[in-house]
């Protein structure tokens, strides 16, 4: 079994960007896409990115997806930053053992 | 548009059984994959179970053996089965259709 690996908090002022990352520890981080769910408190967690790097409709702009092979991670990028993007943010892949994996999440702060 | 509404979550003793349904509109179960995730309170997100739309089936290791997940395809709905609960299934459950997910359910198992 791999494991997906985010730092447990970050945090940045409005406006500014911020990227959050996902390390696979075993097998390669391109082999499979990687997905990242928002969960904003008290709710129920949505998609932003799929398939490494594609937004879902009505996901703005400001919310992009990228793998890099050389770190074997992932990272999902918010820029222009606003309070409303106060959230849990969780990454997931899988691969042919193991059909979904979650990263343990990042509570991103906007102060 | 699509639609996930999932039900039937509680309170259960220990050693007792529940069934969650999740009642999809906006596309067709059976055609697609869906998965349970659960949410234990204060936790990260944990994949429960998977059905792809070939019929093949895969659990976690925490649950195998006591929760069967399955569909109706002339109610469009999609089933969790659990038996033989335990305090640490205790968790809001969600059903989820990539990149849509549903609203949760609380399932408490305490005596």
């Amino acid at each position: 079994n791999f494991m997906l690996t985010q730092p447990h908090s970050v945090s940045e002022s409005p406006g500014k960007t911020v990227t959050i990352s996902c390390t696979r520890s075993s097998g390669s981080i391109a082999s499979n896409y990687v997905q990242w769910y928002q969960q904003r408190p008290g709710s129920a967690p949505t998609t932003v990115i799929y398939e490494d790097n594609q937004r879902p409709s009505g996901v703005p702009d400001r919310f992009s997806g990228s793998i890099d092979s050389s770190s074997n991670s992932a990272s999902l990028t918010i820029s222009g930053l606003k309070t409303e993007d106060e959230a849990d943010y969780y990454c997931q892949s899988y691969d042919s053992s193991n059909p979904w994996v979650f990263g343990g999440g990042t509570k991103l702060t906007v102060l | 548009e699509v639609q996930l509404v999932e039900t039937g979550g509680g309170l259960i003793q220990p050693g007792g059984s529940l069934r969650l349904s999740c009642a999809a509109s906006g596309f067709t179960v059976s055609s697609n994959y869906m998965s349970w995730v659960r949410q234990a309170p204060g936790k990260g997100l944990e994949w429960v179970s998977v059905i792809y739309s070939g019929g093949s089936t895969y659990y976690a290791d925490s649950v195998k053996g006591r929760f069967t997940i399955s569909r109706d395809n002339s109610k469009n709905t999609l089933y969790l089965q659990m038996n033989s609960l335990r305090a640490e299934d205790t968790a809001v459950y969600y059903c989820a259709r990539p990149p849509y997910w549903g609203q949760g359910t609380l399932v408490t198992v305490s005596s």
